[in-house]
């Protein structure tokens, strides 16, 4: 059963700084792995998508990495700004199995 | 493209009445749609998954008779709570794969309150 957990649970940073958001995941046999955002009370955004055979994606400011044999995904967040704070989640969709498994959330604030 | 629209965005119902949350795709078909719940500062809990033309697939736990699901069309999903009760208040999000190989894309989220 694919487990994936995300660390930290929360992280405050001062505007302008670049961070790094972890994701764990227990089995490497995944499809897709896929990072969104959530803001309070709203749904989920689709912010990177990193197929099996990808190393990594990128969108502006953000870059995500997949480094299956590891288990271990990363979100770059470079050049932060207020307006990205909010949840993010990392989500591992595994081959056979048309379920995604989200990670627990990293709250992340960023301070002007 | 590949956008999931989720109505009603907040519901206010009384306890023991029924709440209809509907979940479609709006530029794309898609035969499969996945339901979520989510308690306060938790994550997503997978519900059950919906399957055009078929019966849904419930998750363990999930009580199929007082979360009815209805995939009747290829753009429609609809989430009914039944005899809803103030422990079901919840915020609930739906989701869809555009494609094969593509990502989810989710719904807005429907905050159900029932009081």
């Amino acid at each position: 059963k694919q487990e994936v957990t995300q660390i930290p649970a929360a992280l405050s940073v001062p505007e302008g700084e670049n961070l790094v958001l972890n994701c764990s995941f227990t089995d490497s046999a995944i499809y897709n792995l896929q990072w969104f955002r959530q803001d309070p009370g709203k749904g989920l955004t689709s912010l990177l998508l990193i197929q099996s055979s990808q190393r990594e994606q990128t969108s502006g400011r953000l870059n995500a990495s997949l480094d299956k044999s590891s288990g271990r995904s990363t979100l770059y967040i470079a050049a932060s700004q207020p307006g990205d704070s909010a949840t993010y989640l990392c989500a591992a969709d595994n081959f056979g199995n048309e379920k995604l498994t989200f990670g627990t959330g990293t709250r992340l604030t960023i301070i002007p | 493209g590949a956008v999931v629209s989720q109505h009603p965005s907040r519901v206010i119902c009384k306890s023991g009445t029924s709440v209809k949350i509907e979940c479609r795709s709006l530029d794309f078909q898609a035969t499969t749609m996945f339901w979520y719940r989510q308690f306060p500062k938790q994550s997503l809990m997978l519900m059950a998954t919906s399957n055009e033309g078929s019966k849904a697939t419930y998750e363990q736990g999930v009580e199929k008779d007082k979360f009815l699901i209805n995939h009747a069309s290829l753009t429609l999903s609809t989430l009914t709570v039944t005899s809803a009760h103030p422990e079901d208040s919840s915020f609930y999000i739906c989701s869809a794969k555009f494609a094969q190989g593509s990502g989810y894309t989710f719904g807005s989220g429907t905050r159900l309150t029932v009081v």
